[in-house]
């Protein structure tokens, strides 16, 4: 059974870079079945896709989010990471990562989710 | 960029009763739309994709139906478990993903 285990800091200060990584158990995500995407939740905006990656580091970003994410693969650790540059306070959320079905594009399985404050 | 719009924003319901959502989608996305549930504290849950396709695993009371820049979300008899959030979810032609804003069903 395939799980996702978001990590990283639940604390981040405005202006800084918000860094996290999900990594895959029970299964490879070196898959070209699969891409690997980033969805974040708050109240204000409601579910928000931030961008999606393949373990062959082929990526596509949310236009609005574009200037400030980078997506990164690493398969010898069957994970994948999201940095986020220059937060502020409208960047809190709750961030998922998800496996991304390459057939119907449809997000299939989902990590738990962590919660990540922007604040000083 | 497509905007999704899904009505009701809430609604009340009983068990047993039929309930229908719809979404709406600024452009025709032929049948590049997802359905989601979420309950709280959980992550999103497919239901539905390709508008019409019942995910493995899913009750068959749950059914979506439309293409182009309509659909439809149906669960035939509520059950108690489904009290919940559901959200449509479409990709454009450049694999750019919205969400819906969501609809709350919870307990008439």
């Amino acid at each position: 059974q395939l799980q996702l285990q978001e990590s990283g800091p639940g604390l981040v200060k405005p202006s800084e870079t918000l860094s996290l990584t999900c990594t895959v158990f029970g299964g490879s995500i070196s898959s070209s079945s699969y891409y690997w995407g980033w969805i974040r939740q708050s109240p204000g905006k409601g579910l928000e896709w931030i961008g999606s990656i393949s373990y062959t580091e082929n990526t596509y970003y949310n236009p609005s989010l574009k200037s400030r994410v980078t997506l990164s693969v690493d398969t010898s650790k069957n994970q994948f990471s999201l940095k986020l540059i220059s937060v502020t306070a409208a960047d809190t959320a709750v961030f998922y990562c998800a496996r991304q079905r390459v057939w119907g594009q449809a997000f299939d399985i989902w990590g738990q989710g962590t919660r990540v404050i922007v604040s000083s | 960029d497509i905007q999704m719009t899904q009505s009701p924003a809430s609604l009340s319901a009983s068990v047993g009763d039929r309930v229908t959502i719809t979404c709406q989608a600024s452009q025709d996305i032929r049948n590049r739309l997802n359905w989601f549930q979420q309950k709280p504290g959980q992550p999103p849950k497919l239901l539905i994709y390709h508008a019409s396709s019942l995910e493995t695993g899913v009750p068959s009371r749950f059914s979506g139906s439309g293409s182009g820049t309509d659909f439809t979300f149906t669960i035939a008899s509520l059950q108690p478990e489904d009290f919940a959030t559901y959200y449509c979810q479409q990709y454009d032609n450049l694999l750019r993903f919205t969400f819906g804003p969501g609809t709350k069903v919870d307990i008439k």
